[in-house]
């Protein structure tokens, strides 16, 4: 599987934006970029993804770069919710979902208030 | 209740002693997914599950037995706990296909003395 990198940790302040990088040069075309976040004492979850075009949803946007090689997750407006470890993770679209995902050691978003 | 449940969600036991840990989801996902989390080597996959009475293999397998008769359930059985399965366990499950999330579990703390 191809490889993410992205800082230990981070901090930001409550109520303004934050952006989470992720490196992945090595990534594949076929290669989906998932975030997923896991808050203190929780399973993960599910945060947004995407494969070449900027996402947004609820929670969060995706920027990606135009040669895919790093992407940015942004949460506009942080509260101290959001505090958690956010995890950059590939996906080969040709796996087809069964074979699990690959963590690697993400990034710790300490939010002060 | 909807969603993804884990029980116990604690448990201590002695090394040696079979230990079964239990993942039900209400969703019919066909995929289900058991990871191990430690601290310094993050979330690894031991197995998972493309539909009922098909498992295969993750990354960390050895010592652990899993079984699916069930599509909602996903059973987890050390089958002679060692000291090194002390752990945070998590369920996950997900609908077919690299895109859907994985929806993932409370967890459950195992300590083996």
């Amino acid at each position: 599987d191809a490889k993410t990198t992205q800082p230990n940790s981070m901090e930001s302040n409550e109520e303004e934006p934050v952006h989470l990088p992720c490196n992945h040069s090595t990534i594949s075309g076929t290669d989906y970029i998932h975030w997923y976040r896991q808050l203190p004492s929780q399973g993960p979850e599910y945060v947004i993804h995407g494969l070449t075009s900027n996402v947004n949803n609820r929670m969060a946007s995706l920027a990606i770069a135009e040669d895919r090689k790093s992407s940015t997750l942004i949460l506009h407006r942080a509260t101290l919710r959001d505090a958690a470890v956010y995890y950059c993770i590939l996906r080969d679209s040709w796996g087809g979902g069964a074979d699990g995902l690959t963590f690697g050691k993400g990034t710790h978003l300490i939010i002060q208030p | 209740d909807a969603g993804i449940t884990q029980s116990p969600r604690y448990k201590i036991t002695e090394t040696g002693r079979q230990v079964t840990l239990m993942c039900h989801q209400t969703w019919s996902h066909s995929y289900m997914f058991w990871y191990r989390q430690d601290l310094g080597h993050g979330l690894r996959l031991i197995y998972y599950s493309a539909a009922a009475d098909i498992t295969d293999k993750g990354e960390v397998p050895d010592g652990y037995v899993v079984s699916r008769s069930k599509t909602e359930n996903f059973p987890l059985t050390l089958e002679s706990a060692t000291r090194s399965q002390t752990s945070v366990y998590f369920c996950a499950s997900s609908s077919s296909g690299t895109y859907n999330e994985q929806f993932f579990g409370p967890g459950t703390r195992l300590t083996v003395l």
